[in-house]
């Protein structure tokens, strides 16, 4: 399995909704990842977790909200978005010790901020 | 300042006909470069990866070349096919864990 699944693939959410975006991963990597993408522009770090503990986070926004509640598994908590948020949202995982060699992208979660 | 640059920004090719995209940086310390395909609302898949000591790699019909003299790598696709069609980002990883992604070619493929 060297796949990374994110759900849901499309999320259309309200500025006072609160929802979830899924990451899954069965590679044993120790490594995820999320990462904002606007239309024709590269992705943007958010968050890193390595070794289910939070390493680097780009001063994103506190209405987003990042968990790791095991090695297989990474969640983006929304809550109170803006419009402006409406973005494609990658989730992507890699080994660490192995210089990110193998990272891997989801196909992504389309969101649309109303 | 580190940056990675791509060009041309868009290409339109025709089928069959093949084509080089160019990545240029300036990113230091280099520890290697990523060639990613992304489909419109789909995540960017892996084409392929070249470490500082590796000058060429090919994938099939995707082939990248680096030079890390001038910092500059190519990927060179051959026979292009319509699923082709998408956006190729370029990354460099940098300082071991860092990465800087491209803006990328977004590359469209006519019958």
């Amino acid at each position: 399995d060297t796949e990374v699944t994110q759900t849901p693939k499309h999320l259309v959410m309200g500025m006072t909704n609160k929802k979830s975006l899924k990451c899954e991963q069965h590679m044993g990597h120790r490594a995820m990842y999320w990462y904002k993408q606007k239309a024709k522009k590269p992705p943007e770090l958010m968050f890193v977790y390595s070794y289910e503990k939070l390493s680097i986070n780009e001063s994103v926004p506190s209405r987003f909200s990042p968990e790791c509640p095991n090695s297989s598994l990474l969640n983006l908590h929304l809550h109170a978005l803006q419009p402006e948020d409406s973005a494609l949202y990658l989730c992507a995982s890699s080994q660490p010790d192995l210089d990110r060699e193998k990272l891997f992208f989801g196909s992504g979660t389309q969101l649309s901020v109303l | 300042k580190n940056q990675v640059e791509q060009s041309p920004q868009s290409l339109i090719i025709l089928e069959g006909k093949n084509c080089t995209l160019q990545c240029n940086y300036t990113v230091s310390p280099f520890s290697n470069l990523r060639w990613y395909k992304q489909d419109t609302g789909r995540g960017p898949v892996s084409l392929t990866i070249m470490t500082f000591s590796e000058n060429t790699k090919s994938n099939g019909r995707y082939t990248a070349t680096l030079d890390a003299d001038t910092k500059q790598s190519s990927l060179h696709i051959t026979a292009s096919q319509l699923s082709d069609s998408a956006s190729y980002i370029c990354v460099v990883t940098w300082d071991t864990d860092k990465l800087i992604f491209g803006t990328g070619t977004r590359l469209q493929v006519f019958p």
